[in-house]
């Protein structure tokens, strides 16, 4: 069965950055691109960008473009999401998710807090 | 970017009731149009996407139906486990947008 395996909350400060990963199994993973969503506390979903695991091609929200960098291992199956210049803003719970023609199976979201 | 507008904001109904929730796009994005729903404390889980296509796995009761820039999810006969919150994503354009939610309610 298709399942994407999200790594553990973080806690980072103000100006800092954090890598989130998204282990995945149970398809093939350049078979499918890979998107990023996030949710604020109490607020709804935001769209972050798209990597293509094949070619390892991006495509960003511009909101984010600068900050965020979406990267891939297809030895192991694995995609990431590396943001910078963390605000406190950012605190959410970042997802990934397959996409087929939309995002379809998403992982369980890991909780990013940004606090000094 | 497109910008998605759902309403209502948030709804109160009875088990077996019928509900519509509305979703328009700023401008055209033909049946690029998907439906989501999230639970407190989980991952969003595709409902409809195309507009009108129904995921895999996903009950009957579910339906959506638009193009253009005026779309509708129906629940035909609300369940206990369908109170939630639904979101409408489009596929049209750059950024992806998602509608703001709709909170879906026991009366």
């Amino acid at each position: 069965q298709v399942q994407l395996l999200q790594s553990g909350a973080e806690v980072k400060k103000p100006g800092a950055s954090v890598k989130v990963s998204c282990q995945t199994s149970g398809y093939t993973f350049t078979s499918y691109y890979m998107h990023w969503v996030r949710q604020a506390p109490g607020q709804g979903l935001e769209w972050m960008g798209w990597i293509n695991p094949k070619t390892g091609v991006t495509n960003y929200a511009q909101k984010f473009e600068g900050r965020v960098t979406l990267t891939r291992d297809t030895s192991i199956s694995t995609a990431y999401m590396d943001l910078t210049r963390l605000r406190s803003d950012d605190t959410a719970v970042y997802y990934c998710a397959r996409a087929t023609i939309v995002p379809d199976f998403w992982g369980q979201g890991t909780l990013v807090t940004v606090s000094s | 970017a497109i910008q998605m507008i759902q309403s209502p904001s948030s709804l109160s109904a009875s088990v077996r009731d019928r509900i519509t929730i509305s979703c328009r796009a700023s401008q055209d994005i033909r049946n690029d149009l998907a439906w989501y729903q999230q639970k407190p404390g989980k991952a969003p889980e595709l409902l409809i996407y195309a507009a009108s296509s129904l995921q895999s796995g996903v009950p009957s009761r579910f339906s959506g139906s638009g193009s253009g820039t005026d779309f509708t999810l129906t629940i035909s006969s609300l369940q206990p486990e369908d109170f939630a919150t639904y979101y409408c994503l489009q596929d049209y354009g750059y950024p992806r947008t998602f509608g703001q939610g709709t909170k879906v309610e026991i009366k």
